[in-house]
C-alpha cells in the first residue's frame, strides 16, 4: 500500500507485479519532465524523461504518462523486480527558460517484496 | 551515458575545517554544473548553478561565502564548504550537462558529509 507522512511515502509491490509511482508538478509552465532512481547513498539515475508534446512514453519495461491538464506524472514499471526498489523521484524543467535546473519532486520510495 | 565522477565519496571533517568535494565530467565537456544538497529521507534542493568562467548562481537561502564553488575547466567544478559546522552534515550531489546535447542533466554518485 502508499503511506504518506512525514517519511518518504512508500510503495510495497510483489515482485512480478506491476508498480505505478505517481507524481504532482507544481510549474504549469513546465515542459520537460524526468523520473530518476535512487538507490541508497548514490546519486539519482536518469529513467526516462517525457516532453509536454507528447502525454506517453515508452522505455524497457517502464512507461512514463503525463498529464497536462492536472499537472500529473506518472511512472509504471511492468513487472517489478527486486532490483528496482529505490526512490524514485519526478523532476520537471521549463526547457525554454535557457537554463537546465530541475525541481525535484518529493520523493516515493519502492519497496519489492520477494 | 555519460559519466559524472564525485569525490569523495564520503568525508568525516572536524568543526571549523573546511572540505572541497571534486565534481567531474569524464567524457563530455560540461558547460554547466549543478550542485544539490539531499537531506535524509528528502528530496534534492538546487544550492547553486556553475557555469565554466563565470560565477555561481546561488539559490535563495545558500549563503555563497560557505558554499564556494568554483568551476574554472569544462570537467572540473568544486564545492567548497568552509568552517563547517555539524548542520552541514547532508549528502551533496552534482550534476553535469553535456552543452552539445541539451537534454539531460548526469549526476555524480554524491558525497556524504559528515562534521563532528
Amino acid at each position: 500500500g502508499e503511506s504518506v507522512g512525514l517519511h518518504l511515502p512508500t510503495l510495497s509491490v510483489q515482485e512480478g507485479d506491476n508498480s505505478i509511482i505517481n507524481c504532482a508538478y507544481s510549474n504549469s509552465a513546465s515542459d520537460y519532465f524526468i523520473w530518476y532512481k535512487q538507490e541508497s547513498g548514490k546519486g539519482p539515475q536518469f529513467i526516462i524523461d517525457i516532453r509536454s508534446n507528447m502525454d506517453k512514453r515508452q522505455g524497457q519495461r517502464v512507461t512514463v504518462l503525463l498529464n497536462k491538464t492536472v499537472k500529473h506524472l506518472s511512472l509504471q514499471i511492468a513487472a517489478t523486480q527486486p532490483g528496482d526498489s529505490a526512490v524514485y523521484f519526478c523532476a520537471e524543467n521549463i526547457s525554454g527558460a535557457g537554463s537546465y535546473q530541475l525541481t525535484f519532486g518529493k520523493g516515493t520510495k519502492l519497496s519489492v517484496i520477494p | 551515458g555519460a559519466v559524472v565522477s564525485q569525490h569523495p565519496s564520503r568525508v568525516i571533517c572536524k568543526s571549523g575545517t573546511s572540505v572541497k568535494i571534486e565534481c567531474r565530467s569524464l567524457d563530455f565537456q560540461a558547460t554547466t554544473m549543478f550542485w544539490y544538497r539531499q537531506f535524509p529521507k528528502k528530496s534534492l534542493m538546487l544550492m547553486a548553478t556553475s557555469n565554466e568562467g563565470s560565477k555561481a548562481t546561488y539559490e535563495q537561502g545558500v549563503e555563497k561565502d560557505k558554499f564556494l564553488i568554483n568551476h574554472a575547466s569544462l570537467t572540473l567544478s568544486t564545492l567548497t564548504v568552509t568552517s563547517a559546522h555539524p548542520e552541514d552534515s547532508s549528502f551533496y550531489i552534482c550534476s553535469a550537462m553535456d552543452g552539445s546535447v541539451n537534454t539531460e542533466a548526469f549526476f555524480g554518485q554524491g558525497t556524504r558529509l559528515t562534521v563532528v
